[in-house]
């Protein structure tokens, strides 16, 4: 079974780039969520949908990170414009209907540069 | 709200020897908790879960983690650590009430000496 995929795998830019990193979750699964892991803050909830509609975006640092799932199997995470501290880990999870006990199955993620 | 500690940023175990990370968590209705394992340049795996069943949870890879409820703990343990077993290994936490947010510890870097 295919699982979370996400792309690119790396990423290296310049400060002030647009950034778009890319999610396709596991068929079937309903629940998405996008994640950030650093060295300093350890792993982040940016934002979590659910049958495609955001649930809960209060993680998103700020306006220059927008976050968009257009159907079931697809979904985006942009940062416009971006800067050298938004450099991290970009993880991407799924996980099949809303329940609590149900885990989160994770991509390997985007390690994302800003120089 | 709920909370999770893991003690222990690193822990150095011989190959062979028993493996202990620490997990303590902080929630006002009964937890759900989890054990994931990341690997270098890696996702997070799940390696075990805790959803109100037995206490006793075995997952993969010989690992497992009792939920104390007195100790509101829910320690991994492996009888005998491997070389494979060198990886971050993440505790998490989250409820019914929680509106879907697992909230994940700082992570123990376990390190198996040969």
């Amino acid at each position: 079974d295919a699982g979370v995929i996400q792309s690119p795998r790396h990423e290296v830019t310049e400060m002030g780039q647009e950034v778009t990193l890319r999610c396709k979750p596991i068929s079937g699964h309903n629940s998405l969520f996008w994640y950030r892991q650093t060295m300093m803050r350890g792993l982040e909830l940016l934002i979590y949908f659910n049958n495609n509609v955001p649930i809960d975006d209060s993680g998103m640092p700020e306006d220059r990170f927008s976050a968009k799932m257009p159907n079931a199997s697809f979904s985006t995470l942009k940062i416009q414009p971006s800067e050298p501290r938004d450099s991290a880990v970009y993880f991407c999870a799924s996980r099949p209907g809303t329940a609590s006990n149900q885990p989160q199955h994770f991509g390997d993620g985007t390690r994302l540069s800003i120089l | 709200a709920q909370s999770v500690t893991q003690l222990g940023s690193h822990v150095s175990v011989s190959e062979g020897a028993l493996v202990l990370l620490r997990c303590n968590y902080s929630s006002s209705v009964p937890p759900y908790l989890f054990w994931y394992v990341q690997y270098p340049n890696q996702g997070l795996q799940l390696l075990l879960k805790y959803t109100s069943a037995a206490t006793l949870v075995k997952g993969i890879n010989g690992f497992e983690a009792e939920f104390k409820k007195s100790e509101t703990s829910f320690h991994l343990t492996k009888p005998s650590a491997h070389m494979s077993d060198a990886a971050e290994y993440f505790c998490a936490v989250t409820a019914n009430n929680a509106g879907n947010m697992l909230t994940f510890g700082g992570g123990t870097r376990l390190m198996v000496k040969p």
